[in-house]
């Protein structure tokens, strides 16, 4: 597989569940991130990983929790979340921090909570 | 109050049509970033630009870092550019800031 893959698509999740989202990219980039997309609303920057350090976060509940065991590998684990988290959550990656580099975005992941 | 600004917000065009998409923002930059989403969500980064002008086919960016504005052009428009046009700028290496997007629908 090449760029970046996320899995799963969609996931449906009740307030109580954990679950984790996984992104993998296959483009030797060092950095990657989390973003949140929430309907009529702006991307929302939620971490930065740099060779698997993580050099930002931006304010996000502890119900979400990242790692980044390596630098083609990240995760976003998800516990007791709320309605208002149902939104695309998109994993990207860049060469470096991205304000100088091209970012690559995966698909998305879907999440609705009920 | 957002960091950065879109306009239009939608905009339909006929094909063929040359369509002009606003960004300002309000924060010093090093780099300010046009990004396409396709219906389903799938995000391409078309331009990163820091000064000047690029263009690559029928798209076309620029920049003006003293009015803290850009513009994305698309010539000769086609129904598959019809997406949503996303503007964001970077402050940081280590940070973002994106506008809500331009939807744009192209009728054949």
């Amino acid at each position: 597989e090449t760029g970046v893959t996320q899995t799963p698509r969609h996931l449906v999740m009740g307030m109580t569940n954990k679950k984790s989202l996984k992104c993998e990219q296959h483009l030797g980039h060092n950095a990657m991130y989390w973003y949140k997309q929430s309907a009529k609303k702006p991307l929302e920057l939620m971490f930065v990983y740099n060779f698997k350090e993580q050099t930002e976060n931006n304010s996000v509940p502890s119900r979400f929790s990242p790692e980044c065991p390596n630098s083609s590998h990240l995760f976003l684990h998800l516990h007791t979340l709320q309605p208002e988290d149902s939104a695309l959550y998109l994993c990207a990656s860049s060469q470096g921090l991205a304000g100088a580099y091209e970012q690559y975005f995966g698909p998305g992941t879907r999440l609705t909570v009920t | 109050k957002n960091e950065v600004e879109q306009s239009p917000q939608n905009l339909t065009a006929q094909e063929g049509e040359f369509i002009t998409i606003n960004c300002s923002y309000s924060v010093g930059i090093s780099a300010l970033h046009w990004l396409q989403q396709h219906p389903g969500g799938g995000i391409v980064s078309l331009f990163m630009l820091s000064s000047g002008k690029k263009k690559h086919g029928r798209l076309i960016a620029t920049i003006n870092i003293q009015e803290k504005h850009s513009s994305l052009h698309i010539t000769a428009s086609h129904p598959r550019d019809s997406a949503v046009y996303i503007c964001a700028v970077s402050p940081t290496g280590n940070q973002f800031y994106f506008g809500t997007g331009t939807s744009l629908t192209v009728i054949p």
